[in-house]
């Protein structure tokens, strides 16, 4: 079936250094990735999303680009920042009887010290 | 003006009780969600309505019953609560488009003594 992998967390780091959240994806057809972050104690909201092979979705500093050969979405930012400290969920959208809806990964915990 | 809003934000019960859960979007949307996010952060989805009709029904006990009085509206009753129930359960909506984005409510962290 249609799933979703990512990396493990805790991820660690210290402000300004590079982030990469790695996300594969299985899936039929083709279906539209992305990236949510839940700051927290709140809802999650959408950071940045692709919806074809090749696309590359961005921002507030993250980007991640559609990677059919690789079946992946990997998240990255140059410089994190302290602020930049919550769960972060890749996910993917699939077709369920003409609708869609959202398969998700099991989410990465970051956490930036300053 | 918020988008999606969820009541209560926190609800403490006792096993065996029957609470519900709201749900409300002022987004215009025509598709609503509630999904279940575990202690360990894990999301999955349990119900789509789609302009008041269920569409999607995951494996989910038939203690938990949703209801869309309108498209703007979608609720969570459960029945007879039980231990594994205690999660945050949180409601989206989205417009009903294929790869259509999204919008999550802030979640409503249920504990079950």
């Amino acid at each position: 079936g249609d799933s979703v992998t990512q990396m493990e967390g805790p991820v660690t780091l210290s402000e300004e250094a590079f982030l990469t959240i790695n996300c594969t994806y299985t899936a039929t057809g083709y279906p539209s990735l992305f990236w949510y972050v839940q700051y927290p104690g709140e809802g999650l909201q959408l950071l940045l999303k692709a919806t074809k092979a090749d696309d590359k979705g961005s921002n507030k500093g993250f980007e991640a680009t559609y990677r059919k050969e690789t079946t992946s979405f990997h998240l990255e930012k140059g410089s994190v920042q302290v602020s930049d400290s919550a769960v972060y969920f890749c996910a993917l959208s699939v077709s369920s009887g003409g609708y869609n809806k959202l398969i998700f990964g099991a989410g990465t915990r970051l956490a930036v010290h300053p | 003006d918020t988008a999606v809003s969820q009541t209560p934000k926190y609800l403490v019960t006792q096993m065996g009780n029957d609470k519900s859960i709201k749900c409300e979007q002022n987004l215009g949307h025509d598709t609503m969600y509630w999904y279940k996010q575990d202690s360990k952060k894990f999301l999955k989805i349990m119900f789509s309505y789609n302009n008041k009709e269920l569409i999607i029904n995951e494996t989910v006990p038939n203690r938990f019953s949703p209801k869309s009085p309108d498209k703007a509206h979608l609720n969570l009753h459960i029945n007879s609560l039980e231990l594994g129930d205690s999660a945050v359960y949180f409601c989206a909506s989205s417009q009903e488009a294929a790869r259509a984005e999204q919008f999550f409510g802030p979640g409503t962290r249920l504990t079950v003594l």
